[in-house]
């Protein structure tokens, strides 16, 4: 069974921490991807890496940066939490596409983060 | 800049109703198209996808959905909806080019018994 495990389901920290959301999948993908899901808002990719060490803004970098050393796991860096980083994050991982098909992507089961 | 849009937000049937809901996406080139659902508590999950081929694509548990690449829209259809089609319904685009996923900013389902 596909398995994408976000080390925590509930979180709260304190506004000016260091956070770090980790991710770790065990399906050997080369992609995986950082959201933050809000209300009405859908889901918002962060960060995106395609491969260890590579990685690619998303729509909303700003206040966030990622950390993959490993193909396997994918780090999310508050470096400075703030109130408007209350949310939930998803983390999600895919295989490789070729010849322009890209593959289903697995989430895990989120992070809820609550900044105070 | 690539976007998908959804344009119900939240959609409320009676059971054995007909659903559709609307997937518009803004990008000049092949995508690959897909839908998600979130049921409650759960991680999100895929319904359906899209590459090429036949526009009609089915899914899971009695879903499909439409490629038309004139209106740019992945519109997902069901015909008789169930209590436990409740959830949240993402659609999500990936340009050919990139793995990069983009998803709507999704429709929430009630369906009523």
């Amino acid at each position: 069974d596909v398995k994408v495990t976000q080390s925590s389901r509930y979180l709260v920290k304190r506004t000016g921490e260091k956070v770090f959301l980790e991710c770790v999948q065990d399906m050997d993908h080369e992609n995986m991807f950082w959201y933050r899901q809000d209300p009405g808002l859908g889901l918002r990719l962060i960060y995106f890496s395609y491969d260890v060490k590579m990685k690619e803004k998303g729509d909303i970098p700003e206040g966030y940066s990622v950390s993959r050393e490993k193909k396997e796991r994918f780090s999310l860096i508050l470096e400075s939490a703030s109130t408007n980083q209350t949310s939930m994050y998803l983390c999600a991982s895919s295989s490789a596409g070729s010849g322009g098909l890209n593959t289903e992507a697995f989430f895990g089961q989120g992070t809820r983060l609550t900044v105070v | 800049a690539q976007s998908v849009s959804q344009h119900n937000h939240h959609v409320i049937l009676s059971e054995a109703a007909s659903l559709e809901l609307g997937c518009n996406y803004s990008y000049g080139g092949t995508v690959n198209l897909f839908w998600y659902v979130q049921y409650p508590g759960q991680h999100l999950q895929l319904l359906l996808k899209y590459f090429s081929g036949d526009p009609l694509v089915k899914g899971i548990k009695g879903f499909e959905a439409e490629f038309i690449k004139s209106k740019f829209s992945f519109n997902l259809r069901k015909p008789s909806v169930q209590w436990s089609d409740t959830a949240e319904y993402f659609c999500a685009a990936s340009p050919h080019n990139t793995d990069k996923l983009i998803f709507g900013t999704g429709t929430r389902l009630q369906v009523f018994p």
